[in-house]
């Protein structure tokens, strides 16, 4: 079964910094996606970046970008030139890539961002 | 475009009560999958919709089943409900035209109080 870790529970930034979040994830699938959510207080679920397995190339959208290591099996979020709108509880899942309805994703426990301004 | 809807944003039951809740999928989608996010954990998978048949289920006993119309849109039903029930019920909507379908869209979830 797919496990995605968490280890900071709690991580803090201040604003206009640049702040990494960790991930650690443990399977034997070869093909699948990596993703980050961001989870204000209001609790939608937004999709803030996805990855891959199969490309190397580290994914990117604005100010958010990955360090993908797939042999390590870790997938942190960097937040360049942080903004007080990024305060949320961010978190990463797993998803198999190949089967036509793959399916769940499996989610960490999330990282609680505080941005101080 | 119309993202993922879902109603009621929140629902106060009684133990051993039932409840609905409903999803609509953002539009050009046609898979729905339900999960359950407890206070302070993420998200747990309860299980998907695709073409009216539940596809895939997680860990949760049969009191948890679901719907899917025609239409794509779903239900959540939850008989015999425990205050464990207590939780934010997410739906979440991908397409099955996508390659791999790999991205999942979530709706604002619906707060579930069970006293």
């Amino acid at each position: 079964a797919q496990t995605v870790t968490q280890s900071q529970p709690e991580m803090s930034v201040q604003e206009a910094e640049t702040v990494t979040l960790s991930c650690t994830y443990d399977t034997s699938e070869s093909d699948y996606y990596l993703f980050w959510y961001k989870q204000p207080p209001s609790r939608q679920m937004i999709l803030v970046i996805r990855q891959e397995a199969y490309k190397q190339q580290n994914a990117t959208e604005n100010r958010f970008s990955v360090n993908f290591q797939k042999a390590a099996k870790s997938f942190s979020l960097k937040i360049s030139d942080s903004q007080l709108g990024d305060a949320a509880m961010y978190f990463c899942a797993y998803r198999r890539g190949y089967h036509t309805n793959a399916g769940k994703s499996t989610f960490g426990d999330g990282t609680t961002l505080t941005v101080k301004p | 475009d119309a993202g993922v809807t879902q109603s009621p944003t929140h629902l106060i039951k009684t133990r051993g009560q039932q409840v609905t809740l409903r999803c609509s999928p953002k539009s050009g989608h046609d898979t729905v999958s339900w999960y359950q996010q407890a206070l302070g954990q993420g998200p747990q998978f309860i299980f998907q919709y695709y073409e009216e048949e539940e596809r895939q289920r997680g860990n949760f006993p049969d009191r948890f089943s679901g719907h899917q119309y025609p239409n794509y849109s779903s239900e959540l039903n939850v008989n015999a409900l425990l205050l464990g029930d207590s939780a934010l019920y997410l739906c979440a909507s991908s397409s099955s035209g996508q390659a791999r379908q790999e991205t999942q869209y979530f709706g604002p979830g619906t707060r579930l109080l069970v006293l």
